[in-house]
């Protein structure tokens, strides 16, 4: 069973950094893209960046662009998030979730099948 | 101000039929597949419908999709207490680059 499992979250002021960390077991994420989601508090899912699974293309939701950078290394199974110049607005659970479908790039999505159980950002001074 | 148009709130009776509909554009649902997700408190979001009408194994038959232009919908059949949740549309956004989410349906079941 395949499963993945956040780490790194805490709290940072804000204009710090952090960086998230995404394991995965059971298979390995090579063949697959992968994403970054958040939920904040009295919000909804917001989709936040897009890793393919040869790290050759990446995107992020505006709301983010600039100041996070996804990356990973498929030898050891990690997907990672790099979050800097944080803000209020950042604070949320951050999941790591894998593409549905394996070798699909964008523009073809077909949703996101197994996601990590998430990890907390809060951001605060 | 979510890309994906879904309403705040649902609620039904035990063994009622639900619509929930997400309306988006040209450049999202209206050119690609629109998936569903239902999210429980303190848990991770489920995938429960991808390329419009497709059920996962979390998802009993009662629950259907459909697709027409660029809205989705997601209907769920003989409903029951379990079912109570937040539920979320998705599309990849062309114009955008991104997936975008619809605001999130919380279904109550009275």
């Amino acid at each position: 069973e395949v499963q993945l499992v956040e780490s790194g979250g805490g709290l940072v002021q804000p204009g710090g950094s952090l960086r998230l960390s995404c394991a995965a077991s059971g298979l390995g994420l090579t063949i697959f893209s992968m994403n970054w989601v958040r939920l904040a508090p009295g919000r909804g899912l917001e989709w936040i960046a897009y890793i393919r699974e040869t790290s050759t293309t990446t995107y992020y939701a505006d709301s983010v662009k600039g100041r996070f950078t996804v990356s990973r290394d498929n030898a050891k199974n990690l997907l990672f998030l790099q979050m800097n110049s944080l803000r209020d607005e950042d604070t949320a659970i951050y999941y790591c979730a894998r593409d549905h479908v394996a070798g699909s790039p964008r523009p073809n999505y077909y949703g996101m099948d197994i996601w990590g159980q998430g990890t907390t950002v809060i951001v605060s001074s | 101000q979510s890309v994906l148009t879904q309403p705040p709130s649902m609620s039904g009776t035990p063994g009622q039929r639900v619509t929930i509909s997400c309306s988006g554009s040209s450049s999202n649902i209206g050119t690609n597949y629109v998936d569903w997700y239902r999210l429980l408190p303190g848990t991770a979001p489920k995938l429960i419908l991808h390329r419009n009408i497709h059920r996962t194994s979390v998802a009993p038959d009662r629950f259907s999709g459909s697709k027409s232009g660029s809205s989705a919908s997601l209907a769920i059949s003989g409903l029951r207490p379990d079912d109570e949740a937040d539920y979320y549309c998705a599309a990849w956004d062309d114009s955008l680059s991104a997936v975008v989410f619809g605001g999130g349906t919380k279904l109550t079941v009275l």
